[in-house]
């Protein structure tokens, strides 16, 4: 059974970088997408970006210019980081399993998700 | 970007009752359409992909249908667990996006 769990700092403080890991437990990080998605809290879900095994991303316009996606197949993880976060960065952030291919990408495992505040 | 959107946001249904929620999207996704399940504190579960297909473990009381650019998730006679918030999402072009969500109470 795959696993995905996030981890990271609680709470960011506003201009500063918010930085998250996930890790995949159950199944190797290769041969899917991984994605990151965020919800504010009572809101609606919003996709941020995925990482392929290889390290080919893509980011949702919207955040793409403070966006940055990688992955370690060698620790079966892969990371998020967002710069110049403000208060409207709050959010539970989830990490999810995408399909085995770009066009697939409906999300059948999900992390617990993670709630970070943005405060100073 | 695709815009979806979900009708209605809110109702309250009795368990036993067959529930329809809504789906629209601003242009045609084919069928590259999933509908999601969120219980509150806890992350979305994946319950119906490709329009109509049912994700493994899903109870055969939840279908889906629709293509183009409507579509449609039932229930057919709720149950007490089913309580809980629905999205749905288009993977059929980037940036992937969700609809605001149909919240589903008891009555």
């Amino acid at each position: 059974q795959v696993q995905l769990q996030e981890s990271g700092p609680g709470l960011v403080k506003p201009s500063e970088t918010l930085s998250l890991t996930c890790t995949v437990s159950g199944g190797f990080i290769s041969s899917y997408y991984w994605s990151w998605i965020r919800q504010p809290p009572g809101k609606g879900l919003e996709w941020i970006g995925y990482i392929y095994y290889t390290g080919s991303t893509d980011y949702n316009p919207s955040l793409k210019s403070r966006v940055t996606i990688s992955v370690d197949t060698s620790k079966n993880q892969f990371s998020l980081n967002l710069n110049s976060v403000t208060a409207a960065d709050t959010a539970v952030y989830y990490c999810a399993r995408g399909g085995g291919s770009s066009s697939l990408m409906r999300f059948d495992y999900w992390g617990q998700g993670t709630l970070v505040p943005v405060s100073s | 970007a695709i815009r979806m959107t979900q009708s209605p946001s809110s109702f309250s249904a009795s368990t036993g009752d067959r529930v329809t929620i809504t789906c629209r999207a601003s242009q045609g996704v084919s069928s590259y359409l999933a509908w999601y399940q969120q219980k509150p504190g806890k992350a979305p579960k994946l319950l119906i992909y490709a329009a109509s297909t049912l994700q493994s473990g899903v109870p055969s009381r939840f279908s889906g249908s629709g293509s183009g650019t409507d579509f449609t998730l039932t229930i057919s006679c709720l149950q007490s667990e089913d309580f809980a918030t629905y999205y749905c999402q288009q993977y059929y072009s980037y940036p992937l996006t969700f609809g605001g969500g149909t919240e589903v109470d008891i009555k």
